[in-house]
């Protein structure tokens, strides 16, 4: 069966270290996002890709990167960690863009920043 | 300012009951409502996906409802199970602006 999955499930890193959060889909979707989800906050996207060599930035973009150099996978790194950052990060995929596409979520990645 | 509000914000049923839970939006323009069910733990996955044109769709004990004219949509679940304990949350998109907009969800827990 298909599935989007995401590596590391869980990382403690400190401040300034640099951290990249892995994921990879084989649904053969063009469309690949990343969001974080945070106590009191619905999820909010970080970064998004349409296809191999494009990335967008989202809503809350700052201190983050992503790169796709293939359909499979967008990895998303912090470059220089910060508490901030501290969140559970989802990584989706869809068929279609964001209006219409359903997504399909990967199981997250807890990250803490110390 | 596009948003989704979600209530209550944490509800207890006991196993067998129904419950409603409900979603109101400012988003604009609507291009359709979509309700989640995230497992703790794990990541969300779809229930319903509703457009403007429908006012209800059903996923097995699920029922969504939508009221594009009031803003509103609900979940119904139906004949609750232990299993249905969950964080449920309300997804809209923003027509022709490739714009989701998360709730912050309703967590549900269902009890013997």
């Amino acid at each position: 069966d298909a599935e989007i999955t995401q590596s590391p499930r869980h990382k403690i890193t400190e401040t300034g270290r640099q951290v990249t959060l892995a994921c990879h889909q084989t649904w053969n979707h063009n469309n690949m996002f990343w969001y974080r989800q945070d106590l009191g906050h619905g999820l909010r996207l970080i970064h998004y890709s349409y296809g191999v060599q494009d990335t967008n930035k989202g809503e809350v973009s700052d201190g983050y990167s992503v790169s796709r150099s293939n359909t499979e996978d967008l990895p998303l790194t912090l470059e220089s960690a910060a508490s901030s950052q501290t969140s559970v990060y989802f990584c989706a995929s869809s068929e279609s863009g964001l209006e219409i596409g359903e997504l399909f979520f990967g199981e997250g990645s807890r990250l803490t920043v110390l | 300012k596009n948003q989704v509000e979600q209530s209550p914000q944490s509800l207890i049923i006991l196993e067998g009951k129904n419950c409603t839970l409900q979603c109101n939006y400012t988003v604009s323009p609507f291009s359709n409502l979509r309700w989640y069910k995230q497992d703790t733990g794990r990541g969300p996955v779809s229930l319903t996906i509703m457009t403007f044109s429908e006012n209800t769709k059903s996923n097995g004990r699920y029922t969504a409802t939508l009221d594009a004219d009031t803003k509103q949509s609900s979940l119904h679940i139906t004949a609750s199970q232990l299993s249905d304990s969950a964080s449920y949350i309300c997804v809209v998109s923003k027509g022709g602006g490739n714009k989701l907009t998360f709730g912050t969800g309703t967590q549900l827990k269902v009890e013997l």
